[in-house]
């Protein structure tokens, strides 16, 4: 079965500090695969995806993440978060959710 | 503003009671699935709906009941439901067809559903 993997549960991180939220999916020929961010009390919002192309995609609230084949790896990365960046981060490998990551901002 | 819009968003309702959960979309997609999502937890896939006909049910106990009036309504129909159901529920749209595999969800802002 299609399964995907975030290994950490809670990330705590300074303001101005860079992320790595890390996602692994297990193998498949084509891995259609996203990063989603719930908001407390909210539905959850695409950040990126990537099914082919270029390794390093781009999002939006200056996330981005890199597909990495040979590790199973599709890690999210924002080079300096900001106090509204705390959420819940959801990896998925098309409609099938990992556990999550849960992110804290310290001031 | 989100483009799937779900009502009620808060649901109290007894175990005997029946209600419904409602979600709609204009977006012309024609994919759509109903989450359950527990406190801390991360969405569990329910149902899902393509072109209006139910595609997957993930085992789901038969006191939820999917419908699919047309392709813009997903109701969830609830029926003598127990405390350990109560969540956020979640619906979400994707486009179909072999060349839209790669077609996000979009989701609604879910109903936070009680069941006392």
């Amino acid at each position: 079965a299609q399964s995907v993997t975030q290994p950490d549960i809670h990330i705590t991180v300074s303001e101005g500090a860079s992320l790595e939220l890390r996602c692994n999916y297990s193998y498949g020929a084509t891995p259609y695969l996203f990063w989603y961010v719930q908001s407390p009390g909210q539905g959850l919002q695409l950040l990126l995806k990537y099914f082919s192309g270029d390794t390093l995609v781009q999002g939006i609230k200056g996330f981005e993440a890199e597909f990495k084949r040979s590790q199973s790896s599709f890690n999210l990365r924002k080079p300096s978060v900001h106090w509204s960046d705390a959420a819940e981060y959801f990896c998925a490998k098309r409609i099938i959710f990992g556990k999550g990551t849960r992110l804290h901002i310290l001031p | 503003d989100t483009e799937v819009t779900q009502t009620p968003k808060h649901l109290v309702m007894g175990m005997t009671n029946k209600k419904s959960l409602k979600c709609e979309q204009h977006m012309g997609h024609r994919a759509m699935y109903w989450y359950k999502q527990k406190a801390k937890k991360p969405p569990e896939l329910m149902f899902v709906y393509s072109y209006e006909k139910l595609s997957i049910n993930e085992s789901v106990p038969s006191r939820f009941s999917p419908e699919c009036p047309n392709s813009s309504l997903l109701n969830l129909h609830l029926h003598a439901l127990q405390p350990e159901d109560s969540a956020l529920y979640l619906c979400a749209s994707s486009q179909l067809g072999t060349q839209k595999l790669n077609s996000p969800l979009h989701f609604g802002n879910g109903t936070r559903l009680t069941v006392t």
